[in-house]
């Protein structure tokens, strides 16, 4: 029974290049959350999706960011152009939406931008 | 603004003993409230949640303690493991029976001595 998959792991980008992190939430989960965590800080609400559809996108910088949950598929979340301070750990967390608040993480994504 | 805040960034303490975890919030519709605990490299993992129809829950070693009126919640953990030694996070949302985004405090790096 495999948990929230997030992929890669580790990812390192030169300034102006595109990230591209995946998140193929838990079997049966249809809510889908992206966080970011930066050195010495807690985790940063950035987008909740459902499947083709944007929730609450209010914590997501409003240039360079955008993130996807197509019909088939992982979840996306990608940034272009990508600067130093976007070097982060990202995490994806999963629910199934209908019984309460908990949600299930994956272990993250390290983006390192050079 | 932070809506949930931990003002204790670490917390020390001798094996055996109690923890007392602390948070506070701000926004009156947050009505659901959740633990998570966080090893390096790794994703949160859930804890125990509470609903704001509560003021106690109890799960084992660990239990949270809901003050609506403070506007608090404190998590203990009884009796304390060099196991239990991680960064806890917590978090609260608003609406028990959807699902949607949490707000998370900064975390609390607990450290159990044996």
């Amino acid at each position: 029974n495999a948990g929230v998959m997030q992929n890669p792991r580790h990812l390192v980008r030169r300034r102006g290049q595109e990230a591209r992190l995946r998140c193929s939430p838990m079997k049966g989960h249809s809510h889908v959350y992206w966080y970011r965590q930066l050195p010495e800080e807690g985790l940063k609400f950035m987008v909740y999706l459902q499947k083709e559809n944007i929730i609450d996108e209010s914590g997501m910088p409003k240039e360079r960011f955008s993130a996807e949950f197509p019909k088939e598929g992982p979840s996306i979340l990608r940034i272009q152009q990508v600067v130093r301070g976007d070097s982060a750990a990202y995490f994806c967390a999963s629910s199934p939406g209908f019984r309460g608040n908990e949600q299930f993480f994956g272990p993250g994504t390290r983006l390192t931008v050079l | 603004d932070q809506q949930v805040k931990q003002n204790s960034p670490s917390l020390s303490v001798q094996e055996g003993r109690i923890s007392i975890l602390n948070c506070d919030y701000t926004n009156s519709m947050f009505d659901y409230f959740l633990w998570y605990k966080k090893y390096p490299a790794e994703g949160p993992t859930f804890l125990i949640s509470i609903s704001s129809i509560k003021d106690k829950n109890e799960d084992g070693r660990f239990t949270v303690f809901l003050n609506k009126s403070a506007k608090h919640l404190s998590l203990h953990i009884v009796p304390s493991q060099p196991g239990d030694s991680a960064v806890y996070f917590c978090a609260a949302s608003g609406g028990h029976t959807n699902a949607g985004k949490s707000t998370f405090g900064d975390g609390t790096t607990l450290t159990v001595k044996p």
